[in-house]
């Protein structure tokens, strides 16, 4: 059984530059989610999919973030024009049947230049 | 926004001795959840709490979801180095509908004692 997995696992990139980060769930796992966490913070909610349905965004996904899950399998993340403010480790987690159980990656640690 | 207030911020820890770390919300959380997370890695699940008073313990661990279902409390007995860490306490709110979003405290660093 493996865990939800994350590509890359650093990435550093020039301010207005583009990223996109990849997750891979647990097999099977039919919610995906997608955090962001700054130094001293805990993890903050960004957007959620239920299989290839995104339904729910939170304000902090600015119109540069998008979100896809094209087969409701993996799902990548990405950022258009990047900023300084968007130095931060990315977190994807994965969830079953009990939605509130949510399963971690070793996340992407994002530095922004 | 909702936040959720973890105390001690940081903590020193002998090995042999027991933790005590809780969080707590000014408003009424359905479901409490206790993660660890190291550093460079992502938050790992240690323990769920699905209703008031429940008692859960996973191994030397010990949660409890508060009465009032506005705190929670983590116990580790006899620690080990491997203990250390950053130890958030996470929640789904009761208002709204929302069925993704975990509301996360700010983290109890645990390190050990010089």
């Amino acid at each position: 059984d493996t865990g939800v997995s994350q590509d890359p696992r650093h990435k550093i990139t020039k301010r207005g530059q583009n990223v996109t980060f990849r997750c891979d769930p647990i097999s099977e796992h039919n919610r995906l989610y997608w955090y962001r966490q700054t130094l001293g913070q805990g993890p903050e909610f960004l957007t959620y999919f239920q299989n290839e349905a995104q339904l729910e965004k939170s304000r902090l996904l600015s119109d540069r973030f998008s979100a896809e899950r094209p087969k409701g399998s993996f799902s990548t993340l990405e950022i258009q024009r990047t900023e300084q403010g968007d130095s931060a480790m990315y977190l994807c987690a994965s969830s079953l049947a009990r939605w509130y159980e949510q399963y971690f990656g070793p996340g992407t640690r994002l530095t922004v230049t | 926004g909702q936040q959720l207030n973890q105390s001690p911020q940081s903590m020193f820890i002998q090995e042999g001795e027991d933790v005590s770390m809780n969080c707590t919300s000014s408003s009424i959380f359905n479901t409490w959840l206790w993660y660890k997370q190291d550093p460079g890695e992502g938050p790992v699940l240690l323990i769920a709490l699905y209703k008031a008073g429940e008692l859960t313990s996973n191994g030397r661990l010990t949660a409890q979801f508060g009465i009032t279902r506005k705190d929670s409390f983590l116990n580790i007995s006899a620690s080990i180095p491997s203990d250390v860490g950053i130890y958030f306490c996470a929640g789904q709110p009761n208002y709204g509908g929302s069925q993704g979003n975990l509301i996360f405290g700010k983290g109890t660093k645990l390190s050990v004692k010089p």
